[in-house]
């Protein structure tokens, strides 16, 4: 168990959709980060936050946006869904800025049908 | 800028033999390099990690790596392969110093063993 927490763990919805996935970072952890997991593109890096503040930015789509709250939870906002979002989106944490040792939650599977 | 590339997506070796999976990577600046692990349906954990010091480094569950400048990569091995070692590996590398980097993924391996 890593200690970082996201919810839900499976989520079906459909095209057009707008979706929110939760991350709760490990206790102490100020970064936040945000990845997508699919076959045919690897692991790509989202976004980082760190202590509410954006750090660093990806490959990260206009139509999602992310957000790190005062208590260092995180949520990925997900709109107007499409086929080609169904992936594995992976939250990890790290205790600095620079991440060299992150540890990731369990996922979430998107399923846009 | 910073890369790397992992060679073969899949690798099978059998069980007691040795397990090498490679990784060779691209940065301007002097790089961290990591490996993590991802067993199936769970999050990447992290395997070893090469700062500074040492080149050959030991991480968890009897894998090392070792740093080589000169060729630019970072090979995982362990001498003797279990079952338990079925998953899939990511190389990573961050540039270092050079202002901030993001740490960036390699596309894995799957390694399956063969009993």
């Amino acid at each position: 168990d890593s200690g970082v927490t996201q919810t839900p763990k499976h989520l079906i919805t459909a095209t057009g959709q707008r979706v929110t996935l939760r991350c709760s970072p490990r206790s102490g952890d100020l970064s936040v980060y945000w990845y997508q997991q699919s076959l045919d593109q690897g692991l790509q890096f989202l976004i980082q936050y760190y202590n509410g503040e954006e750090r660093a930015k990806g490959n990260i789509l206009e139509r999602f946006s992310a957000q790190q709250f005062p208590d260092l939870h995180s949520e990925l906002n997900l709109s107007s869904l499409e086929l080609g979002d169904s992936a594995l989106y992976f939250c990890a944490s790290s205790a600095d800025r620079d991440g060299d040792e992150q540890y990731f939650g369990p996922g979430t599977r998107l399923t846009v049908t | 800028a910073q890369s790397v590339t992992q060679l073969g997506s899949h690798v099978s070796v059998s069980e007691g033999a040795l397990v090498l999976l490679r990784c060779n990577y691209s940065s301007s600046v002097p790089p961290y390099l990591f490996w993590y692990v991802q067993y199936p349906n769970q999050g990447l954990q992290l395997l070893l990690k090469y700062t500074t010091g040492a080149t050959l480094v030991k991480g968890i569950n009897g894998f090392e790596a070792e740093f080589k400048k000169s060729e630019t990569s970072f090979h995982l091995t362990k001498p003797s392969a279990h079952m338990s070692d079925a998953a899939e590996y990511f190389c990573a590398v961050r540039g270092h110093p050079g202002g901030y980097q993001k740490v960036t993924f390699g596309i894995g391996t799957k390694l399956q063993v063969i009993p």
